[in-house]
């Protein structure tokens, strides 16, 4: 089954502990992309990978990294997690990069910092 | 940069009803525009999408309409069913931009 899958679902950690959200796709997707997703501002995009080692910033960058190693993996990387980063997180993968295809996002991370 | 508003926030209609949400959005030069219907518990997924050259699409019982002049665009459901609950967003890409633009989303609740 063709799918986005991040893990883990659920994660509650400290301020200042580093953490790292895994996302893979199956579909050979050469973009992948982070988003967050907070109430009454919808989703904004966090980093974006054209392809492997091909890495940019989104709207929200700070405080997070991500690396592109391989074309199915995006892991999003917290290095002092703080509490205005909780939130919900999705990894999404298109074929394409020029968006013009449909985005596949995964089932979600909810991330709550205290 | 573009911004897309969304409205309203929150639509509850009976069952059998028609349900339309209204997004807005600032570029110009915007020139595709994605819709998606976000479950309880799940990520987004792709309903309906449109083009800036196309001005209406219908896909059974959702259609799509974009007025380029007035920048707008907006999401019908017809005959609307208990299964078509859940948070729907707008979205849209600038042209040769590498991400989606999210309208703030619609809580859309069927009542039996």
């Amino acid at each position: 089954e063709a799918q986005v899958t991040q893990n883990p679902r659920y994660l509650i950690t400290v301020t200042g502990k580093k953490l790292t959200v895994t996302c893979s796709q199956n579909m050979n997707h050469e973009y992948m992309s982070w988003y967050r997703q907070d109430p009454g501002l919808g989703l904004r995009q966090i980093y974006y990978s054209m392809n492997v080692e091909v890495t940019d910033k989104g709207d929200v960058p700070e405080g997070y990294k991500v690396s592109r190693k391989e074309k199915r993996n995006f892991p999003l990387i917290l290095e002092s997690p703080s509490p205005n980063q909780t939130s919900l997180y999705f990894c999404a993968s298109s074929l394409a990069g020029q968006l013009n295809s449909p985005l596949h996002f995964g089932n979600g991370t909810r991330l709550t910092v205290t | 940069g573009e911004n897309v508003e969304q409205h309203p926030s929150t639509l509850s209609v009976q069952e059998g009803d028609s349900a339309v949400i209204k997004c807005t959005y600032s570029d110009s030069a915007s020139n595709y525009f994605p819709w998606y219907k976000q479950e309880l518990g799940k990520g987004p997924q792709l309903i309906i999408d449109i083009r800036s050259n196309v001005g209406e699409k219908k896909d059974q019982r959702i259609a799509v309409t974009l007025n380029k002049t007035a920048k707008h665009f907006s999401l019908h459901i017809t005959e609307t069913q208990p299964e078509d609950s859940a948070v729907y967003f707008c979205a849209a890409v600038p042209q040769g931009a590498q991400k989606l633009v999210f309208g703030q989303g619609t809580r859309l609740t069927i009542n039996p």
